[in-house]
Formats: C-alpha cells, structure tokens, sequence
C-alpha cells in the first residue's frame, strides 16, 4: 500500500542551525501538509501546500520556516534558525485530490534542539 | 481558534470490556477523522466520517458522526490487549473554512488489560 514516507527520521542540531526535513508524499497525491508535536501535546497543524503555493499557514509558521516541492516527488520544510522551543516530532502529511480529502501521515521526523 | 475536546484521556479497562471514546466541539466540521498513533510514529489512519450521523464499522470499532457535524465517538466492542495504544480525532474543515487544516483532539490513551 502506498504511503508517505519521510527523512531523516531523528535530527539533531544545534540552536541556530538550518535544518532541511524532508518528505516523500504518495506519488498520486496533490495536496501536501506539514504538523508538528511537541512532546505530551496535540498534533498542530503548520501548513498545507497545493500546485507550488501554500493554501494556509498556522501562526506557528513564522518567517523561520518555508516549504518546497524541489522535484516532483519531495516536499522539504526548512527551519532557517532552530530554537530549543523548535524540538518536537514533524508530521508530513499527504491528501490525493482536494483539501477535503483524507490525510495521511507519514511517520514523522523527531527533531532534537540543543 | 477551533478546539475539539477529546474524552477520557486515559482508559484503562479489561479485556472483553466495551468502551466509547467521545469528541466534542462547538465548531462544524466537515469531515472527522480518526486515527491510531503507536509511540515515536505518525498517526495511522482507521476512518473518515464526512455526513451528519453517519456511523461506520471497522470489525469491533464502532464510529459515529453527530447530526450537527460538531461531534464523533468510537465505540469499541470486546476490547482486546491488541486494541492498546494512542487513538486521535482530528475534524477538518471548521467552520466551513480551512478544509486542508486538521484540528486533533488530545488524545485517549487505551489501556487493556489480558
């Protein structure tokens, strides 16, 4: 069964540091979505992305972060300037025809600030 | 800001033993989501429930949308040790608004015991 894979699967910077995590969305779908969980806390949404342009952002997703499809198979979120408060796992998600379709996760990128 | 309040946040019951797991906000969805999460990876999705009432059966899981599209349960019959784990709501589309945007609930941690 297709599914979302991403990588790496735990990162480890120091606060300051640009870090790349990247995604490989299910090759049939065209909307594409990045969460993030801060240890103990509910899944939070960060941004839905649909033909090269974002659709919506949270208040979370600030100037420090951008999104990308470089190719037609990855979808990155970049952390231009990690903060300890930036530690937590990151959620790609994918959906296949419209905003309103299902999402699927893929398994997430545990990123660790120090 | 969109908030679906998930209940209880802790279950822990026997084996055979039935359970329901509610999700309640005062925001209309258009769709409802449920999803399984084991720790360190994504959510996995069980169901989607996209029309008011609508109940769906996954073998002994049980899932309900409300009438009014603000609310959901997972009922789920003979609870098993197989059944433990993190289970997640997540609506999309509050308001009528932001259908690419999930908001999650808390989380129901399930706990059974053989």
């Amino acid at each position: 069964e297709p599914e979302v894979t991403q990588t790496p699967s735990h990162q480890v910077t120091q606060m300051g540091q640009e870090v790349i995590l990247r995604c490989v969305p299910i090759s049939n779908h065209l909307y594409f979505y990045w969460y993030r969980q801060i240890l103990g806390q509910k899944v939070e949404f960060l941004v839905s992305f649909y033909n090269n342009e974002i659709s919506e952002k949270s208040e979370i997703f600030d100037d420090q972060f951008s999104v990308e499809r470089p190719d037609g198979s990855n979808f990155t979120l970049k952390i231009r300037s990690t903060k300890l408060e930036d530690s937590a796992m990151y959620f790609c998600a994918s959906s296949e025809t419209s905003l309103a379709d299902t999402q699927y996760f893929g398994p997430g990128t545990r990123l660790t600030v120090l | 800001t969109q908030l679906l309040e998930q209940s209880p946040q802790f279950l822990s019951i026997q084996e055979g033993e039935n359970l329901t797991v509610y999700c309640n906000s005062s925001s209309v969805f258009s769709s409802l989501q449920w999803y399984r999460q084991e720790p360190g990876e994504g959510p996995v999705l069980l169901v989607t429930v996209v029309t008011g009432g609508e109940v769906k059966k996954l073998k002994r899981l049980t899932f309900q949308f409300g009438d009014a599209r603000k609310d959901s349960s997972l009922h789920i019959t003979a609870a098993q040790p197989g059944d433990t784990g993190l289970y997640l709501c997540a609506g999309a589309g509050a308001g009528g608004t932001s259908y690419g945007k999930l908001t999650f609930g808390q989380g129901t941690i399930l706990t059974v015991h053989p």
